[in-house]
C-alpha cells in the first residue's frame, strides 16, 4: 500500500528540548515536503526536498531543520522548540513534477505541543 | 499575504443537494489547482485537480470549475452525502517555480445535514 508515515503522531515537549519527527514514504518519490497547519492559516510549507541531499526552505523555515540522506526518509528537526511551534505537522511526497494526473500524498499528521 | 483564499470557513448543505465550495487566488503564475479533503486526525487526501488549460474537470459526483480571468475556482459536489462532511482545502501550484509546493487556502468545513 502506497503511504506516507509519520512518527510520533502526538508529542508533548518542553521549550528547548530537541526533537525529531520522522517521515517515510514507500512510493520512490523524489519530492518530499513538510507543512504545518494552524487555525486560520491553512497549510504552510516549512522545507522541501527535490531529491537526496537536496533541500530548500519553504515559507516558514525558521526554527526547523531537515535532512534527506535517503530517498524514502525526510525527518523534521526542531533543535530548540518554542511554544510558537505548537502546531499540526504534515509530511508529503510526490513525483518530481506535478502533472495533471499527479498529486502529493500526505502523512497522517503529527500534533506537537510545546510547553 | 494569502495567495489562495477560501472566504467561507464553513458551509452546511442538506443531503442530496449540491455543495459549492469556492476558492480565489491572486498569483497568476499558478497553473495547477487541486482540492483536498481532510477528515479529523487524518492527513489531507487528494480529491480532484484541474490544469489551467482546462475550465472544467469532472470525476463522479465532483466537478471543479476554473475561471482564469476571475482567478476563481469552485468545487461542486452533487448529490451531497453525509460522508462528504469534512474540511476541504483548495491548493495551487506553479509548475515553473522549481518547487512542487502547494499553496493552500485556509479550508472550508462542509457539513452535510441528513
Amino acid at each position: 500500500e502506497a503511504q506516507v508515515t509519520q512518527n510520533p503522531r502526538y508529542l508533548i515537549t518542553v521549550t528547548g528540548k530537541k526533537l525529531t519527527v520522522t517521515c517515510s514514504q514507500n512510493m520512490n518519490h523524489e519530492y518530499m515536503s513538510w507543512y504545518r497547519q494552524d487555525p486560520g492559516l491553512g497549510l504552510r510549507q516549512i522545507y522541501y526536498s527535490m531529491n537526496v541531499e537536496v533541500t530548500d526552505k519553504g515559507d516558514v523555515p525558521e526554527g526547523y531543520k531537515v535532512s534527506r540522506k535517503e530517498k524514502r526518509n525526510f525527518p523534521l528537526i526542531l533543535e530548540s522548540p518554542s511554544p510558537n511551534q505548537t502546531s499540526l505537522y504534515f509530511c508529503a511526497s510526490s513525483p518530481l513534477e506535478l502533472a495533471s494526473s499527479e498529486t502529493q500524498y500526505f502523512g497522517p499528521g503529527t500534533r506537537l505541543l510545546v510547553l | 499575504d494569502q495567495q489562495v483564499k477560501q472566504n467561507s470557513p464553513s458551509l452546511s448543505v442538506q443531503e442530496g443537494r449540491i455543495s459549492i465550495l469556492n476558492c480565489d487566488y491572486t498569483n497568476s503564475m499558478f497553473d495547477y489547482f487541486l482540492w483536498y479533503k481532510k477528515y479529523p486526525a487524518e492527513g489531507p487526501t487528494f480529491l480532484i485537480s484541474i490544469s489551467s488549460i482546462k475550465d472544467k474537470n469532472e470525476d463522479g459526483r465532483f466537478t471543479v470549475f476554473l475561471n482564469k480571468s476571475a482567478k476563481h475556482l469552485s468545487l461542486h459536489i452533487v448529490p451531497s452525502q453525509p460522508g462528504d462532511s469534512a474540511v476541504y482545502f483548495c491548493a495551487a501550484s506553479a509548475s515553473k517555480s522549481g518547487n512542487e509546493k502547494l499553496t493552500f487556502g485556509t479550508g472550508t468545513r462542509l457539513t452535510i445535514i441528513p
